[in-house]
């Protein structure tokens, strides 16, 4: 099974608005991190939340997480063009020794001017 | 910058080639990573390497193979690809592996690879 399934695939939105992106996933974790990727580069961390806290912001970015429900949201406020990317949730499994991420799919965010 | 870099940026080679990738991280991490990124799929985790002693190895075919000579540096050799191989391979660092705790990772750029 995969863990950190993205949703929606795709998110087209306008500038100044909110996108928010969910991700599930299905086994008990240490922690769940979301990931940013503009095209053909890197990835960048955004943002971390272990598995005993509820939420967490960070400038524009604020992440929830539901250990019951096993899924996690984050959500980007005011957006802005630069902000186009695919983002990525990943969780740290706590059934695994060791530190290992598991990544989503992605979500494409496209946020036009 | 993330602190991790890799060369080269981009690689067309043949299926007979042999070519490396190299990464270099520059924070003083213990642990780093290599992951094959193709279209449409999630990142593969493919290596784990920790304090220099290989941890993880996730059925990667033998036709890749990883060195980790020091804490800072990590290669990726590659000799006689399929053309399925073709992807963006990425490498990342991590402050620790085995501390039981909660790390981000620092990812490279990445190598677009292209086997023909």
């Amino acid at each position: 099974s995969q863990q950190g399934e993205e949703d929606p695939q795709a998110l087209s939105i306008q500038e100044g608005e909110n996108a928010t992106m969910n991700c599930s996933y299905k086994t008990s974790i240490n922690n769940l991190q979301w990931y940013r990727q503009n095209s053909g580069r890197g990835l960048v961390h955004l943002i971390l939340i272990r598995s005993n806290e509820r939420e967490k912001h960070s400038g524009r970015l604020r992440v929830t997480l539901d250990t019951s429900k096993k899924s996690s949201s984050l959500l980007i406020t005011a957006s802005r063009a630069a902000d186009t990317a695919s983002y990525f949730c990943a969780t740290d499994a706590k059934e695994t020794s060791g530190s290992r991420l598991t990544f989503g799919e992605g979500t494409q965010l496209t946020v036009n001017p | 910058e993330t602190g991790v870099t890799q060369t080269p940026r981009h690689l067309v080679m043949g299926m007979t080639n042999k070519k490396s990738l190299k990464c270099e991280q520059h924070l003083g991490h213990n642990a780093m990573y290599w992951y094959k990124q193709s279209a449409k799929k999630p990142l593969e985790l493919m290596f784990v390497y920790s304090l220099e002693e290989r941890v993880e190895n996730n059925s990667v075919p033998s036709r890749f193979s990883p060195e980790c000579p020091n804490s800072s540096h990590l290669f990726l050799h590659l000799h006689t690809l399929q053309p399925e191989d073709s992807a963006l391979y990425l490498c990342a660092s991590s402050l620790t592996f085995w501390s039981g705790g909660s790390y981000e990772q620092y990812f490279g750029p990445g190598t677009r690879l292209t086997v023909t």
